[in-house]
């Protein structure tokens, strides 16, 4: 079993929907999560931090569930340029700062 | 606003050749990695140097060796590239612990025929 599991799409969603993805990570011990954005050919670039309580920025909102291990990102009122590959990303706080990344979930946003 | 650069942007090798791919942040961040990101795989880590003067393996050192020259630079160095060493490389930079995440330099793709 993967450490970090996404569902790897493609989403395909008319802009102004909301859509949403999961993330599940086999370790209970994990104690930092964050999603990434990464498009065609380019690097990962930090999306938002997954705190316990949950967070939002602006159209985005992420969920962590620790009972289910998993994480979540609601993104609302879609944008096309919201296209891209989202990453999920989770950390053992001990291990010395390593990230173990999900494979990503494509989000293609159509006119 | 440099942050992660990495160098080479695209490789090509012969197998058996040799090549060390670089990376330089000027966040004066502690912590660097090197992942590979191949289709279907995600990012994977090759190593890491929680601090200067440390390294330590990842999920996938087999055919690499590091150096961490200083705080700024950590390179990532192919012995004798193969054929399943053809991927994108990424080198990151950490303010220490995860809390704040990775920036990632623009990555490198190697091709290695």
């Amino acid at each position: 079993r993967k450490e970090v599991e996404q569902d790897p799409g493609p989403f395909n969603v008319p802009e102004g929907a909301t859509v949403a993805f999961n993330c599940t990570y086999s370790n209970s011990a994990s104690q930092s999560f964050f999603w990434y954005r990464q498009d065609c050919r380019k690097e990962p670039k930090l999306l938002m931090s997954v705190y316990s309580s949950g967070n939002e920025d602006g159209r985005f909102t992420a969920q962590l569930n620790r009972a289910s291990q998993y994480i979540s990102l609601l993104i609302r009122d879609s944008k096309l340029s919201d296209s891209a590959t989202y990453l999920c990303a989770v950390s053992l706080y001990s291990s010395a700062s390593k990230i173990i990344f999900g494979s990503g979930t494509r989000l293609s946003i159509r006119p | 606003n440099a942050g992660v650069t990495q160098t080479p942007k695209f490789q090509v090798l012969k197998t058996g050749q040799s090549m060390t791919l670089q990376c330089a942040q000027d966040m004066n961040h502690n912590s660097m990695y090197w992942y590979r990101q191949d289709p279907g795989m995600g990012l994977r880590l090759i190593y890491y140097s929680a601090s200067e003067g440390t390294t330590d393996k990842g999920e996938v050192p087999n055919g690499y060796n590091v150096s961490r020259l200083n705080k700024r630079e950590f390179s990532l160095r192919l012995e004798s590239a193969a054929p399943s060493q053809t991927s994108v490389y990424f080198c990151a930079s950490s303010e220490g612990g995860t809390v704040y995440g990775y920036t990632f330099g623009s990555g490198t793709r190697l091709t290695v025929v």
